[in-house]
Formats: structure tokens, sequence, C-alpha cells
């Protein structure tokens, strides 16, 4: 059974900091990894979608990558601004799509 | 153009009541699901749906039943709601591709409560 794992829960730092965010799941045996954004209140956006034989892809200040054999993703954020604060998501596609806790993150102006 | 849309947002009813929520994509996909996200924020799939055919069904009470009228539309149906029903409900959409697996999309969410 996969299970997906997010570090930390929650995450504040001041504006203009670099960040990691951390993804881990059980099994290896996954088509993909997605990273979503989910504000208070809202759905999910997709942000960065990495394919099982990718090993990174990046979007403007995210950069996420993927280690399929160790079960770990990380999630990379330049520059953090106000605007990114959100939770972040992390879910694994093997025979369906499973979700990770999610990370609070909150940037500081 | 909304990608994946649900009605309603907003969904407040007592319990033992019968609601609906309804989802429809426009992205020409051909599989859709039903996901809960609970009170601690966790999403849980409930259902998925390929060209109108159910897939999968993750041991969801027979008091919810998923009806796909045709691949664009999935709705849910839930009887005799109970207090453990509320929610927020997601509808997404996917197209199947292979070896790469398939990029969900999601709908807004439909936050139901129960009262």
């Amino acid at each position: 059974k996969q299970e997906v794992t997010q570090i930390p829960a929650a995450l504040s730092v001041p504006e203009g900091e670099n960040l990691v965010l951390n993804c881990s799941f059980t099994d290896s045996a996954i088509y993909n990894l997605q990273w979503f954004r989910q504000d208070p209140g809202k759905g999910l956006t997709s942000l960065l979608l990495i394919q099982s034989s990718q090993r990174e892809q990046t979007s403007g200040r995210l950069n996420a990558s993927l280690d399929k054999s160790s079960g770990r993703s990380t999630l990379y954020i330049a520059a953090s601004q106000p605007g990114d604060s959100a939770t972040y998501l992390c879910a694994v596609e093997g025979n369906k799509l499973v979700f990770g806790a999610g990370t609070i993150l909150r940037v500081k102006s | 153009d909304t990608a994946v849309s649900q009605t309603p947002k907003y969904l407040v009813t007592q319990m033992g009541n019968d609601k609906s929520i309804k989802c429809e994509q426009n992205l020409g996909h051909d599989t859709m699901y039903w996901y809960k996200q609970d009170s601690k924020k966790f999403l849980k799939i409930m259902f998925s749906y390929n060209n109108k055919e159910l897939i999968i069904n993750e041991t969801v009470p027979n008091r919810f039943s998923p009806k796909s009228p045709d691949k664009a539309h999935l709705n849910l149906h839930i009887n005799s709601l109970e207090l453990g029903d509320s929610a927020v409900y997601f509808c997404a959409s996917s197209q199947w591709e292979g070896g790469n697996g398939a990029e969900a999309f999601f709908g807004q969410g439909t936050r139901l409560t129960v009262v």
C-alpha cells in the first residue's frame, strides 16, 4: 500500500528565502509524481508533474526533483514571496493518485 | 474556460437528506475521479471512472453512488447524509498517457456541511 509523507508539516519563512519541501513515498512503482498548491478554501492547482523516467522539472521559481529508487522528491522554491503562502501537496500515481498530508507554507513580508 | 467545474460550491443540509454534487470537465479526458478531503485536509480517492465505467471504488459506503452519464460528467449522489460526511469533495479528471500515467486536473471543490 502506497504511503506518502511530507516534511515539514508547516513552515514559516521570511520573504526572499529559498526553501525546500520534502516528499517521500514507500512504493517506487509509480508512473509520475505531481506537486499541487492549495489555497485556503480553494481547489488544487497543479504546479509540476515529473514522469517516472525524469529527474526534475522546472517552472519559474519552482524546481521539483525525483529520485524514484529512494522514494523521494523535493520541491525547491526560490526567492519566496508572500503570494507563495499556501498548502503544498505531493501526490504519486501508481494504480491511483495517492496524496501526502501537505506542507503549510507561510511566507512573511 | 473552467476545465473542471463542480456545483454547488457550498452545500449545507440536514442529516438524513439526500444530495447530489455535479461535475463536468471540458478537457476531453477519459477518466474522472471523486476525492474527499477531511477536516485534517487529507485527500483520499473515492471513485474513478474511465469512459463511464467504474474502475476504482475505495471502500466507500454504498450511500455514495457516482453516476457518469457521459465521459465529460461524473456526478456524486449521497443518500441518508451523516454528520461524518461533512468534508470537501473534489472532482478531478485526467487523460491516460500509457507509461507516463496521467496529469490530474482538479475542480474547486464542494464544501459539504451536514447539520
